[in-house]
């Protein structure tokens, strides 16, 4: 089945402790990126990434970083979370950006004590 | 400035109703304008893309309207099923990049 996969689904953690949220792609998708959703103010990029080893910075990349190491994989790292980080993130992969349709993982509820 | 603005609703609109949304977008140089479907915070799926000269699917015809910066969302018969909340999207500068509205909510009633 043709899917985006995110672990975890639901994490509690404190300030400062370093976490990182995994987000894979069964479909040789060569764009990938990463969201969060916040009421009011709708899905938000992150960081987004065209191919391997090759990442930028969507709208809202402070306090995130990721890495593009195989072409399945677009891990989402936090190495310092704090409660503003507090959000519903979303991974999704498309075929190559541009006019083609984003396919989204299931997503992760994040929490930031 | 938001770069991309809806109405949040909600719109409450009896089963076989026909129901418009708007969207607005602030740069002109937009590429590609979607319209994704998202139920109850889960995640978000294609529901149409918006191309230049409109385009239909069934009971949801979509149109784009470059001068004043707005696409639209028309959807008619709706159905209890149609519930749920709709986002409009843009992709720019660099077409890789994407904004979201905040979504309009849609509530289908018996």
């Amino acid at each position: 089945e043709a899917q985006v996969t995110q672990n975890p689904r639901y994490l509690i953690t404190v300030t400062g402790k370093k976490l990182t949220v995994t987000c894979s792609q069964n479909m040789n998708h060569e764009y990938m990126s990463w969201y969060r959703q916040d009421p009011g103010l709708g899905l938000r990029q992150i960081y987004y990434s065209m191919n391997v080893e090759v990442t930028d910075k969507g709208d809202v990349p402070e306090g995130y970083k990721v890495s593009r190491k195989e072409k399945r994989n677009f891990p989402l790292i936090l190495e310092s979370p704090s409660p503003n980080q507090t959000s519903l993130y979303f991974c999704a992969s498309s075929v190559q950006g541009g006019e083609e349709t984003q396919y989204f993982g299931p997503g992760t509820r994040l929490l930031v004590l | 400035r938001k770069e991309v603005e809806q109405d949040p609703g909600p719109f409450n609109v009896p089963e076989g109703a026909t129901v418009a949304f708007n969207c607005t977008y602030s740069n002109s140089a937009s590429q590609s304008f979607f319209w994704y479907r998202q139920d109850c915070r889960k995640e978000p799926k294609l529901l149409m893309s918006v191309y230049s000269s409109g385009n239909e699917d069934g009971r949801f015809t979509a149109q784009l309207n470059r001068a004043s910066q707005y696409i639209s969302l028309l959807i008619r018969d709706s159905k209890l099923s149609d519930s749920a909340t709709y986002l409009c999207v843009v992709n720019f500068p660099n077409f890789n990049k994407f904004y979201f509205g905040s979504g309009t909510k849609l509530n289908v009633k018996p």
